[in-house]
């Protein structure tokens, strides 16, 4: 069973838009929900986290917008930049999956010039 | 600060041989992780250990899969008698302690490919 559904799979955007990836989770028990960053060759780098505790959390030009009713979380990429182009996965912990992270299949961004 | 480090970068090795994978977590965390990224499953952990504490090894793809944490520092990650479906990248993770309060620090990853 998938525990994390992530959208789309890949994104083009032009430079100075909004990017935007959608999550969606199964289990309410879950409580950390962060967004991760991959450039090739290297590994995941935690970009932003948000607890359910909130709605929204920004910081700089990325927000995280949560939907607990919805069990939907969206990472935000405001005036994206080609050094923005990576691979972002969303992930969730908590719940019986205890400390480990469930990741999602990853979207791969690419900003334009 | 030195981050999390994993050696060797790459690896090449023939179907049916053992490898063992090595990760150094940054110093003074307690929680390492192990993790495996491949194009067809994604990003899927593997096995957790935190402190002195039981590994969580529910992860474990198969028996074939083992790992050892000496010293509450450095760990390996053995594959015995490798299959062409256990090439992938293999990721190490370290937190100050488990639990999400505590940030997942990730390292570049052991590339293994069997032949």
């Amino acid at each position: 069973q998938q525990q994390v559904k992530q959208s789309p799979q890949s994104l083009i955007v032009q430079k100075g838009g909004i990017s935007i990836i959608n999550c969606a989770y199964e289990n309410t028990a879950f409580d950390y929900f962060p967004w991760y960053q991959q450039f090739p060759g290297k590994g995941p780098a935690l970009l932003i986290a948000i607890r359910p505790d909130v709605s929204e959390k920004k910081e700089g030009r990325f927000t995280i917008s949560f939907n607990k009713s919805a069990k939907q979380f969206s990472l935000h990429i405001m005036d994206s930049q080609p050094g923005d182009s990576a691979t972002y996965f969303c992930a969730v912990l908590g719940g019986s999956s205890g400390d480990k992270l469930t990741f999602g299949t990853g979207t791969r961004l690419a900003v334009r010039p | 600060g030195a981050g999390v480090s994993q050696s060797p970068s790459n690896k090449v090795t023939e179907k049916g041989k053992d490898v063992e994978l090595r990760c150094d977590p940054i110093s003074g965390h307690t929680a390492l992780y192990w993790y495996r990224q491949s194009l067809g499953q994604g990003l899927e952990f593997l096995i957790y250990f935190q402190g002195n504490s039981a590994p969580d090894k529910s992860g474990l793809p198969s028996d074939r899969f083992s790992a050892e944490r000496t010293g509450g520092s450095v760990s390996t990650l053995t594959i015995q008698r490798t299959q062409q479906e256990d090439s992938a990248v293999y990721l190490c993770a370290s937190s100050l302690r488990g639990g999400p309060s505590y940030e997942q620090y990730f390292g570049p990853g052991t590339r293994l490919t069997v032949t």
